[in-house]
C-alpha cells in the first residue's frame, strides 16, 4: 500500500510562514490535496492539484510538489489557521490521507 | 449551493452490518465529472478513504477493506449508501461523505465539499 508521511506537530509565530510536509515515493508523480481540520469541524479542502486554492482560500496558502515531497505553505501565519492538516494522494484511485500535522500558532 | 449529509444508526452491535445514507443537494450524481467519496475519522486519529461511486457506477473500494464495504447510488433520490459489514469497536469513528470532483485535462480529482460527518459507535 502507499504511505505518505507527515510531520506530528509543525509550531509557528504569528506573521511567520509555517510549511507543513508530506512525504511519499515518487509523490512527485501524483497530485496533491491539502485539508484543514479544526476541533469539531469537518475537513475543509485548501490545496488541490498540488498548487491551486479553491474559492474562498486566502492567498496566504500555498502548495507545491516535487520528487518525493509536497508542501503546503502557510505566509503570514494567523491564529485562525492553527487546526490539523492533511495531505492526500491517489493511489491507482484508491483515496490515501497522510497522518495529519497539527499546526499550533503561538 | 453544494451540501452533503450523513446519516446512519449512532450505536451498532460488533458483528452487524453498518448502513449509512449521504444525501447530497446542489449537484447532480448524473454527470461525468461528478463522484461521491465515504471517509472515516476515528477519535483523535487520521483520516481514512474508505470508497468512491462515479457517475457511471463505477465503484472503488480500499485495498485494505475491500472485502467489507459496498457504496450503491440512487441518483433519483441523491443519495448515496454505503454499507459495512462485521463491524468491531474499531470501526468506531466520525463517517463523513464528500463530493468528488474530476477534472480531465490534466486528469485529477479532489474532495471539495464534505458532509458533517455521523458518529458511529460500536459497542455492545
Amino acid at each position: 500500500s502507499y504511505d505518505l508521511t507527515q510531520p506530528p506537530s509543525v509550531s509557528v509565530s504569528p506573521g511567520q510562514t509555517a510549511s507543513i510536509t508530506c512525504s511519499g515515493d515518487k509523490l512527485g508523480n501524483k497530485y496533491v490535496n491539502w485539508y484543514q481540520q479544526k476541533p469539531g469541524q469537518s475537513p475543509l479542502l485548501v490545496i488541490f492539484h498540488d498548487t491551486k486554492r479553491p474559492s474562498g482560500i486566502p492567498e496566504r496558502f500555498s502548495g507545491s510538489n516535487s520528487g518525493n515531497t509536497a508542501t503546503l505553505t502557510i505566509s503570514g501565519t494567523q491564529a485562525l489557521d492553527e487546526a490539523d492538516y492533511y495531505c492526500q494522494a491517489w493511489d491507482n484511485s484508491n483515496g490515501v490521507f497522510g497522518g495529519g500535522t497539527k499546526l499550533t500558532v503561538l | 449551493q453544494v451540501t452533503l449529509r450523513e446519516s446512519g444508526p449512532a450505536l451498532v452491535k460488533p458483528t452487524q452490518t453498518l448502513t449509512l445514507t449521504c444525501t447530497f443537494s446542489g449537484f447532480s450524481l448524473n454527470t461525468s465529472d461528478m463522484r461521491v467519496s465515504w471517509i472515516r475519522q476515528p477519535p483523535g486519529k487520521a483520516l481514512e478513504w474508505l470508497a468512491r461511486i462515479d457517475w457511471n457506477d463505477h465503484k472503488v473500494y480500499s485495498t485494505s477493506l475491500e472485502t467489507r464495504l459496498t457504496i450503491s447510488k440512487d441518483t433519483s433520490k441523491n443519495q448515496v449508501v454505503f454499507t459495512m459489514t462485521k463491524l468491531d469497536p474499531v470501526d468506531t469513528a466520525t463517517y463523513y461523505c464528500a463530493r468528488t470532483i474530476v477534472n480531465f485535462s490534466p486528469y485529477y480529482y479532489y474532495m471539495d465539499v464534505w458532509g458533517r460527518g455521523t458518529t458511529v459507535t460500536v459497542s455492545s
